[in-house]
């Protein structure tokens, strides 16, 4: 158990439907990350949160969004879901700094 | 653009030996850089890292070298077990916020 904390660990939902995917992070740290990992693809960086305040952003697409709440879960939005949505995604989290992520066990979303 | 390059998707090497994966990056800024290894179902757990400040930087059987020049980072394995069979990503940042990811190297060792 690396401490962040995914859930759903697997969704399935049809085109056009909205998910919502939570993250708790590991204990102390401040900092959460989303990524993508689509087939064959590496781990795109979606968005940076740090301490609610979002901190920096990727690729992510306007129908995605996030928020990181005052006891630091977070929540990643994805509205509109079309088939290349469907992906692993991870959540990461950080002390900040140099100390590099650690990763949840990822939510698999299928849509259908 | 993907700023951070692991061009062989894939490797097979023998238990005992080296093996040996490597990473490209194109951004000169990237300061610090680390291996993550993924089995199936989980998440990445960090690996090993490197600051740009040295050359190679070593924790076991686990050796990370930067050519800055090069920019070029490879990660060696001695010696492989079957156990060290995973996907391994490498990723670079700028002051070690926001980490780019390579797209990985499925390494398969054989007993």
């Amino acid at each position: 158990d690396s401490g962040v904390t995914q859930t759903p660990k697997h969704l399935i939902t049809a085109t056009g439907q909205r998910v919502t995917l939570r993250c708790s992070p590991r204990s102390g740290d401040l900092s959460v990350y989303w990524y993508q990992q689509s087939l064959d693809q590496g781990l795109q960086f979606l968005i940076q949160y740090y301490n609610g305040e979002e901190r920096a952003k990727g690729n992510i697409l306007e129908r995605f969004s996030a928020q990181q709440f005052p006891d630091l879960h977070s929540e990643l939005n994805l509205s509109s879901l079309e088939l290349g949505d469907s992906a692993l995604y991870f959540c990461a989290s950080s002390m900040g700094g140099s100390y590099g992520y650690t990763f949840g066990s990822g939510t698999r979303l299928t849509v259908v | 653009d993907q700023q951070v390059k692991q061009n062989s998707p894939s490797l097979s090497v023998q238990e005992g030996r080296i093996s040996i994966l490597n990473c490209d990056y194109t951004n000169s800024m990237f300061d610090y850089f680390l291996w993550y290894k993924k089995y199936p179902a989980e998440g990445p757990t960090f690996l090993i890292s490197i600051s740009s400040i040295k050359d190679k930087n070593e924790d076991g059987r686990f050796t990370v070298f930067l050519n800055k020049s090069a920019k070029h980072l490879s990660l060696h394995i001695v010696p492989s077990q079957p156990g060290d069979s995973a996907v391994y990503f490498c990723a670079a940042s700028v002051g070690g916020n926001q980490f780019y990811f390579g797209t990985g190297t499925s390494l398969t060792v054989i007993p």
